[in-house]
């Protein structure tokens, strides 16, 4: 039973418009979540992340919106550079759980066209 | 700084034979951790450790062994190798636990079990 789900497994979006990655989970108990981007034959890297007591947070062209009640988080991306064409994962966490366990979604492949 | 680093690369067993995965980090983290990633599916925790000579049970961990004798490094065992195992394996390493401290992926191992 999945507890984070990337219900769209690929998205293309035309270069300088915005890219919007979704991501859902299921337990109200995870506190604090993050997007990793990944190339092919490379590690994820951390991209940005949010705590739950936040329901936004910037980082340049990167924004993710957190909405605790749906359990819904967005990354939004403006605007979209060919080079941003990659896998993006969520991850979430329950930061007092004691497990230092990141759940990850299954991925979004984004392809900004040129 | 090399970050996280992974030999091998790429490896073939034949089933039943065993092999052990190394993952070295350069940034005096305490924590260390072993995924696995397979098609259409997201990362999945294997194994961790908190610290030098720990090392706990992640979300996958039949099949594989762990050992942290050193600080900078984490080896992931596979005593006898199926054809499950067939995957890309990813170390990732991090100052601190809680989930707030950000994990650093080295880049990866794919393994293929025939």
């Amino acid at each position: 039973d999945q507890q984070v789900k990337q219900n769209s497994p690929s998205l293309s979006v035309q270069e300088g418009r915005i890219s919007i990655l979704n991501c859902d989970y299921t337990n109200s108990m995870f506190d604090y979540f993050l997007w990793y981007k990944k190339y092919p034959a490379e590690g994820p890297t951390f991209l940005i992340s949010i705590s739950s007591i936040k329901d936004k947070n910037e980082d340049g062209r990167f924004t993710v919106f957190l909405n605790k009640s749906a359990k819904h988080l967005s990354l939004h991306i403006v605007p979209s550079q060919p080079g941003d064409s990659a896998v993006y994962f969520c991850a979430v966490t329950d930061r007092y759980s004691g497990t230092y366990k990141y759940i990850f979604g299954t991925g979004t492949r984004l392809k900004v066209l040129a | 700084n090399a970050g996280v680093t992974q030999t091998p690369k790429f490896r073939v067993l034949k089933t039943g034979q065993s092999m052990t995965l190394l993952c070295a980090q350069d940034m005096n983290h305490e924590y260390m951790y072993w995924y696995r990633q397979d098609p259409g599916m997201g990362l999945r925790l294997i194994h961790y450790s908190v610290g030098e000579g720990t090392t706990a049970k992640g979300e996958v961990p039949d099949g594989y062994n762990v050992s942290r004798l050193k600080k900078q490094n984490f080896l992931l065992g596979l005593e006898s190798a199926a054809p499950s195992q067939t995957s890309v394996y990813f170390c990732a390493s991090s100052l601190g636990g809680g989930g707030t401290d950000t994990q650093y992926f080295g880049p990866g191992t794919r393994l293929t079990v025939l």
